[in-house]
């Protein structure tokens, strides 16, 4: 079975420009969760989504949105970006199967702001 | 007061020891608990989850869970160079939304 898959791997844009990663999910699994990783600060959740519905949000601004497609494929955007914005973006599925709760993660999308 | 604490170390073990690596958590309605492996520049990886008090064993790995004293910690038996890597504590809060809420991590380094 096909890991999550995230695109691109890599971007670098600039300071007022905006973005937009997907995130398809393992096969079966209905929910996506998005994190922002970055040097001392964790894994920052960004939101949820289940059945095409943001299920939970964590505490960023308005800059970040996002929103997943009815093949639970899900998207974010990030628009006027920022310097600080520059970090390591992880899509996390689950709810498979197996045990619902686990999350699994794919590869990242490193963001760099100039 | 941090939801998840873990030290962040770096906590290091000869090749061979064994490795524990514990974290807290104030939620004491918690019902789910997971360690993920992080090496440098890559994704968080699931090693185990764990649902009840005592331990559960997978391999190396053992978890461990105490509800009581809000706390799970994660045994790595006969460490390897290979296992130098950050862990990461996560844990599901309870209520409506069941955020999973992370902890920092804790770097380990398994010396040869």
């Amino acid at each position: 079975k096909a890991g999550v898959t995230q695109t691109p791997r890599y971007l670098i844009k600039t300071r007022g420009q905006q973005v937009t990663l997907s995130c398809s999910p393992i096969s079966g699994h209905r929910s996506v969760s998005w994190y922002q990783q970055t040097p001392g600060q964790g894994l920052q959740f960004l939101f949820e989504y289940f059945s095409e519905t943001q299920r939970n949000k964590g505490n960023f601004p308005g800059r970040f949105s996002g929103r997943q497609f009815s093949n639970s494929r899900s998207e974010m955007n990030v628009s006027t970006l920022e310097l600080g914005d520059s970090a390591l973006y992880l899509c996390a599925s689950s709810g498979g199967t197996g045990n619902y709760d686990e999350q699994f993660f794919g590869p990242g999308t490193r963001l760099t702001v100039l | 007061q941090k939801e998840v604490e873990q030290n962040s170390g770096p906590l290091s073990v000869p090749e061979g020891a064994i490795a524990s690596l514990n974290c807290t958590y104030s939620d004491r309605g918690s019902q789910s608990f997971f360690w993920y492996r992080q090496y440098s520049g890559k994704s968080p990886e699931l090693i185990m989850s764990i649902y009840s008090n005592g331990d559960k064993e997978d391999g190396r790995f053992t978890a461990q869970l105490n509800k009581a004293s809000q706390y799970v910690s994660l045994l790595i038996r006969d460490s390897q160079p290979s296992d130098s890597a950050t862990y990461l504590c996560a844990v599901r809060a309870r209520g409506n939304n069941r955020k999973l809420i992370w902890g920092l991590g804790t770097s380990l380094a398994v010396n040869p």
